[in-house]
């Protein structure tokens, strides 16, 4: 099965900007979508085929696909964007979706 | 508005059974692919199972293999998850989602605490 890694944690300053990467074999060659799950609620999609935005999601969130790495960005961070983040491919050998482990978001 | 709510979850001994159900609004639940993801306490999202929007093809994670069963009505708009045999590694919240290639929408999710 097709194996997605991304850091645990990732911290960055209100007003910065963060990135949370996402490492997989030739993933630019695949599309890769994003979830934020806040403590207790389910998880909320974010990016979707690589870059889009779905409505209501700030344009502060964007998204990058090449080579081997997927980066979810995230521009002047506010608190509320405190959150544990997953990336998600199609594994398309059996038909069902991959996550990446989660990378926890911290706002110093 | 689409809506995905599940319901059933609860305390269970290991080895015992417990049936989850989603019922599904706001769109024309027929037409998509469900899945169930679950989430142990203080880990990940984990893809348990799958269905193709007419129930005649199923896909399992292979640690609940034989053990879960995913299944759909498609006259009732609702998706469920016959689990048997279950372990207390099974312990997770359960959510519903829709999608094939991305997760559109996800439900709130429903606790399973396996537990003597």
């Amino acid at each position: 099965s097709y194996v997605l890694t991304q850091p645990p944690s990732v911290s960055v300053a209100p007003g910065k900007t963060a990135r949370i990467t996402c490492g997989g074999n030739n993933i630019g060659t695949k599309s890769v979508h994003w979830y934020q799950q806040k403590p207790g609620q389910a998880p909320v999609r974010v990016i979707y085929y690589d870059s889009d935005r779905p409505s209501g999601i700030p344009e502060r969130f964007s998204g990058s696909n090449s080579g081997n790495t997927a980066t979810l960005t995230i521009s002047r961070v506010e608190g509320g964007d405190e959150a544990d983040y997953y990336c998600q491919v199609w594994d398309t050998s059996n038909d069902h979706p991959v996550f990446g482990g989660g990378t926890k978001l911290t706002v110093l | 508005e689409v809506q995905l709510v599940e319901s059933g979850g609860g305390l269970v001994q290991p080895g015992g059974s417990l049936r989850l159900s989603c019922a599904a609004s706001g769109f024309t639940f027929s037409s998509y692919w469900m899945h169930w993801v679950r989430q142990a306490p203080g880990k990940g999202l984990v893809w348990v199972s799958r269905i193709n929007s007419d129930g005649t093809s199923t896909t399992y994670a292979d640690s609940v293999k034989g053990r879960l069963t995913i299944s759909r009505d498609n006259a009732k708009n609702t998706l469920y998850l016959q689990m048997n045999s279950l372990r207390p590694e099974d312990t997770a919240v359960y959510y519903c989602t829709r999608g094939t290639g991305d997760l559109d929408y996800w439900g709130q999710g429903t606790l399973v605490t396996v537990s003597s």
